[in-house]
């Protein structure tokens, strides 16, 4: 399966700011996603990001808050914009699926806004 | 939005023991996984099984699917205390994208 590199592994923003977190996969993908850990919760789907073309964002978020990127088949990123402490989270790239392996994750980034 | 629904929330075990997480969703779906995730870090793929397949194995675990029920269940044998994490059902049901349940918090104590 895949290998995803994804940074920062956390961060603490001050209110008002963007971070942009990277995924640079070890392979050539078709479709990468992104997805949103709340506190305690489970994960719920930002995003999916093709290469060349926009990015198709889920009920409840917008490309203003969220804008993606994916400059090629191994590579996305996401911006979280103008942050407030709402946002604090885990964000989560993943690439798949393959026959038997399901999708792989990168490692995550927890954001703290403060 | 969330698909899927496990059971227990939490669940709380002695090293050795069996421990058994549902999950339910609510359409239909091409296949169901399970993932585990330590301590809100990246999650790891266990298993996926096909919407026509009724149990699969992998080690200690063992998943079953009863679409008729829309309902799977993950069952850990003999657990270790690294097995503490937390477990989450997706499903994919005719696009790429997943969509997780709620997942079940599992420590298995020493």
């Amino acid at each position: 399966s895949a290998v995803i590199s994804q940074k920062p592994s956390r961060d603490i923003c001050q209110r008002g700011t963007s971070l942009t977190i990277q995924c640079q996969v070890d392979s050539q993908v078709t479709m990468m996603f992104w997805y949103r850990q709340q506190p305690g919760q489970s994960l719920t789907l930002i995003a999916t990001a093709n290469q060349g073309s926009e990015a198709t964002y889920e009920s409840g978020f917008v490309i203003d808050k969220f804008p993606i990127s994916r400059p090629n088949l191994t590579f996305s990123t996401l911006t979280v914009s103008n942050m407030s402490p709402e946002d604090s989270s885990i964000y989560l790239c993943s690439v798949g699926p393959t026959a038997n392996y399901g999708y792989t994750f990168g490692s995550g980034t927890r954001l703290t806004v403060v | 939005s969330q698909q899927g629904e496990e059971d227990p929330q939490a669940l709380s075990i002695q090293e050795g023991e069996n421990a058994t997480m549902n999950c339910s969703y609510k359409t239909s779906i091409n296949n169901l996984q399970w993932y585990r995730q330590n301590s809100g870090r990246g999650l790891v793929h266990l298993i996926l099984i096909r919407s026509n397949e009724r149990e699969k194995h992998s080690g200690r675990l063992r998943v079953t699917l009863d679409t008729s029920k829309k309902s799977s269940s993950l069952l850990i044998t003999a657990s270790r205390a690294a097995d503490t994490a937390s477990y989450f059902c997706a499903t994919s049901f005719g696009g790429n994208d997943m969509r997780f349940g709620a997942g079940t918090r599992l420590t298995v104590k020493p």
